[in-house]
Formats: structure tokens, C-alpha cells, sequence
């Protein structure tokens, strides 16, 4: 079964760019998108279709897939953006798949 | 304004069963896919299953099926889980999520937590 792996955490200054990846194979040719959940809310689209932001959502998010990864970055990240970011793509086996997970700590 | 609202959630002992509900409102229901999603304590995003528009094409997570049915009423814009030999690890919080014109599941229910514990 098809599956997408992210690091379990990742570490980003005030103001600095955070980089979080996604693998899996292939993934370059499917649709990735990306969410971010905080502390006892539900998870809330960032990035759909690899790169497109929803209305909301802030321009320092951005979002990139080719070849095996795909990859969100937060440009100048805010003390806000600290949360739980999930990558998720569809494939014929399972249906929806979501990755692992990565906490994002802005320190 | 786009809302969905799961119900049913609860304590059940393994090998039960338990039926989550949700209603939907602020868009017209029957034009969605709809999915369910879970998320065990401390842990991360899972997908349990998911249904066409008219319920034609119906998936489901190999940790659920032949347990669990999905199923839809659009005429009273509600979606529903019917789960059944209810295990320990089916523990989660359940949210209802509407897959978006995007592709992506662009909006999410607040959630409605199973317990399954004896």
C-alpha cells in the first residue's frame, strides 16, 4: 500500500524559513496538499494541488512536489504557525493516504 | 457558512458497535464526496473511508473494512459511520470532512470521540 513519510519534527527560528518534506513514490505525479492542525482543533487546509493557497491563508506558505517529495515552506514563520503539518495524496490503494505528521516548533 | 457537526461518539466495550452521524450544512451536500477521518489520542491523521456523491463508489482503510459502513442520506444532507466489532485501537477522535472541487478535504467537522475500552 502506498505511503507518505514525514519527519516527526522540525525546528525553525522566528523569521527564518521552515522546510517540511513528504516522500513517497511517485508522489511528484500525484496531487499533494498539506495541513496544519494546532493544539485541540481540526485540521485546516494550507496547500491543495502541490502549490495553491486557499483564501486565508497567509502568502509565507507556499508548497512544491516533484519527482518523490513534496515540500511546504513557511517563509519569515510567525510564533502562529507552530502546529502539526500532515501532507496528504490520493492513490488507488488506500484511497486517501495522509503522512505521519511533523511538529513544527518556532523557537 | 459551511458547517459540519458529527454526533454518536461515546464509550463503548470491544466488540460493540456505535453509529457517528453527521449533519451538513452551507452547500449543497449531494454534490460532495464525503470522507471520515481519524485521529487516535496523541497521534496522527488517518482516513477510514470515503463515498461518492450518489454512493456509488464507497473505499475504506484496510484497518476498517468488513467492520465498518459508510453510507449518506443527501436528501437530509447527513453522512453516517456504522461501526462494528469495535476494537481498542479503533480509540480516535472522528471527524466528518468534505472533499473540496480542489481535491483536497477543505472543510472538517469539530470531531466526535470513540472510546473503546472495557
Amino acid at each position: 500500500s502506498y505511503e507518505l513519510t514525514q519527519p516527526p519534527s522540525v525546528s525553525v527560528s522566528p523569521g527564518q524559513t521552515a522546510s517540511i518534506t513528504c516522500s513517497g513514490d511517485k508522489l511528484g505525479d500525484k496531487n499533494a496538499c498539506w495541513y496544519q492542525q494546532k493544539p485541540g482543533q481540526s485540521p485546516a487546509l494550507v496547500i491543495y494541488q502541490d502549490s495553491k493557497r486557499p483564501s486565508g491563508i497567509p502568502e509565507r506558505f507556499s508548497g512544491s512536489n516533484s519527482g518523490n517529495t513534496a515540500t511546504l515552506t513557511i517563509s519569515g514563520t510567525q510564533a502562529m504557525d507552530e502546529a502539526d503539518y500532515y501532507c496528504q495524496a490520493w492513490d488507488s490503494s488506500p484511497y486517501v493516504v495522509f503522512g505521519g505528521g511533523t511538529k513544527l516548533t518556532v523557537l | 457558512e459551511v458547517q459540519l457537526v458529527e454526533s454518536g461518539g461515546g464509550l463503548v466495550k470491544p466488540g460493540g458497535s456505535l453509529r457517528l452521524s453527521c449533519a451538513a450544512s452551507g452547500f449543497t451536500f449531494s454534490s460532495y464526496i464525503m470522507n471520515w477521518v481519524r485521529q487516535a489520542p496523541g497521534k496522527g491523521l488517518e482516513w477510514v473511508s470515503s463515498i461518492s456523491t450518489s454512493s456509488t463508489y464507497i473505499y475504506y482503510a484496510d484497518s476498517v473494512k468488513g467492520r465498518f459502513t459508510i453510507s449518506r442520506d443527501n436528501a437530509k444532507n447527513s453522512l453516517f459511520l456504522q461501526m462494528n466489532s469495535l476494537r481498542a485501537e479503533d480509540t480516535a477522535v472522528y471527524y466528518c470532512a468534505r472533499m473540496g472541487d480542489t481535491g483536497a478535504i477543505d472543510y472538517w467537522g469539530q470531531g466526535t470521540l470513540v472510546t473503546v475500552s472495557s
